[in-house]
Parts: C-alpha cells; structure tokens; sequence
C-alpha cells in the first residue's frame, strides 16, 4: 500500500503561535484527509483535500498532488489544538482504502 | 445527526470469550469502515463496506475477526476467540461517496482481553 510520512513527529508550540505539520506519500492519490485525535482519543476529520487549498478558521491545508505532499497549517495556536495529527492518503487503485501516518504531536502551551 | 455510534466504549474480557463490537453509521452514508489502533501498529484498516457489501477485508488479521453488515444502518465486528494481543482501540468510520469522501469517526471501543 501507500507510503505515508508524517514530521516533524513532536512539536511544542507556545499558545498563539503558528505552525505547518507536513505529508509525504508515495505514490499518486485520490483520497487525502487529515484528522484530529484530541487527548480523549477521538478522531475529527479537519480536510478532505486530495489536492488544492481549503481553509476552515485557523487551520488551512494545501495538498500539490505532483510533488506528493500536503501541509496543515495552524495559525494562532490554541490549548485546545493539542493532540496527533494524523495525515492519511489512499492510492488510486483502492480510493477506500486509507493509509495512515504514523502522526504528529502537537503540545501547545499556555 | 448524532454522528457514528460504537458501543461499547469500553470492554474487558477474559481471554477465549467472544467480543462483538457494534457500530451504527450516519444516516446516508453508504461506506463503513472498522480500523484498529494500538501503540505499536498505528491505525489499520481491518474492513471496509459499500452499499453493505464487504469490499475489502484484507486487514482482517485472522479468521478469527469477522464481521458484518446486515444492512444501512448497523455493523458488527466479532472477535471469537478473543486473545490478550486484540487488546486495542477499535474505531468505526463512515462516508458517503459523493463529491466529499471524507471519514466521520465514532468515539472508538477500547477492548482489553485479560
């Protein structure tokens, strides 16, 4: 299946400050998405972003589809941006089938 | 919409017993995914289904792992028997395929087997 590479894998961040999580895969994509697992362990689905650009308030994402990367920026960092972000990318011979990152761990503080 | 249901959130279990795991999808959407997480494997994909049809179960890890999806609105994973290494957080997901594939998560089963 599709590699998928995730970094920086830690990152401590002071609250009000910016930062860009960064995707690499493997092989060309048709399914690209980024989660959210806040310290309970819940997944939120912030992007579904195969390529182009979407914003939704602080946090904006950017997939370019020929170079095989995609970024999450998070701007004006809170608390409650705390937790692993997980990159995760299917090919486009099993649009279904999700290939997760091993994820970055964002520790924002006060 | 009260999003994906998992029940139950937590289970704990002697080695050799049946588990079963329950899942109720959102409304409309028409793909169910089960994914497993733990510390050393990182989130798997065990299973998925389209239109209540398995599709690709090649995540599965043993013939012991089963599961199904009667219709639209429910899925079970059954573990029979259980073992301490299926000890692992077990998510359900589903999508509705469409202009938006993106996944919605239930809260997760944490499964302990002693």
């Amino acid at each position: 299946g599709i590699q998928v590479e995730q970094s920086p894998p830690d990152l401590i961040l002071q609250e009000g400050a910016n930062s860009t999580l960064r995707c690499n895969f493997s092989d060309s994509v048709n399914n690209l998405q980024w989660f959210h697992q806040n310290p309970w362990g819940q997944l939120i689905n912030l992007f579904y972003i195969p390529s182009g650009t979407k914003q939704n308030g602080r946090l904006s994402a950017t997939t370019v589809a020929t170079e095989r990367y995609s970024l999450l920026y998070i701007s004006s960092s809170q608390t409650t941006d705390s937790g692993v972000y997980f990159c995760a990318a299917a090919d486009q011979t099993g649009a279904n089938n999700l290939f997760f990152g091993t994820g970055t761990r964002l520790t924002v503080i006060p | 919409d009260a999003g994906v249901i998992q029940s139950p959130r937590h289970e704990v279990t002697e080695m050799g017993q049946e588990v079963t795991l329950r899942c109720k999808p959102i409304s409309g959407h028409n793909s169910l995914f089960w994914y497993r997480q733990t510390m050393m494997r990182g989130l798997e994909l065990l299973i998925y289904f389209n239109n209540n049809v398995p599709i690709d179960d090649s995540g599965m890890p043993e013939d012991r792992f089963s599961a199904k999806m009667p219709n639209a609105s429910f899925s079970t994973l059954k573990i029979q028997p259980s073992e301490p290494r299926d000890s692992a957080v077990y998510f359900c997901a589903s999508s509705a395929r469409g202009f938006d594939y993106g996944y919605t998560f239930g809260s997760g089963t944490r499964l302990t087997v002693v």
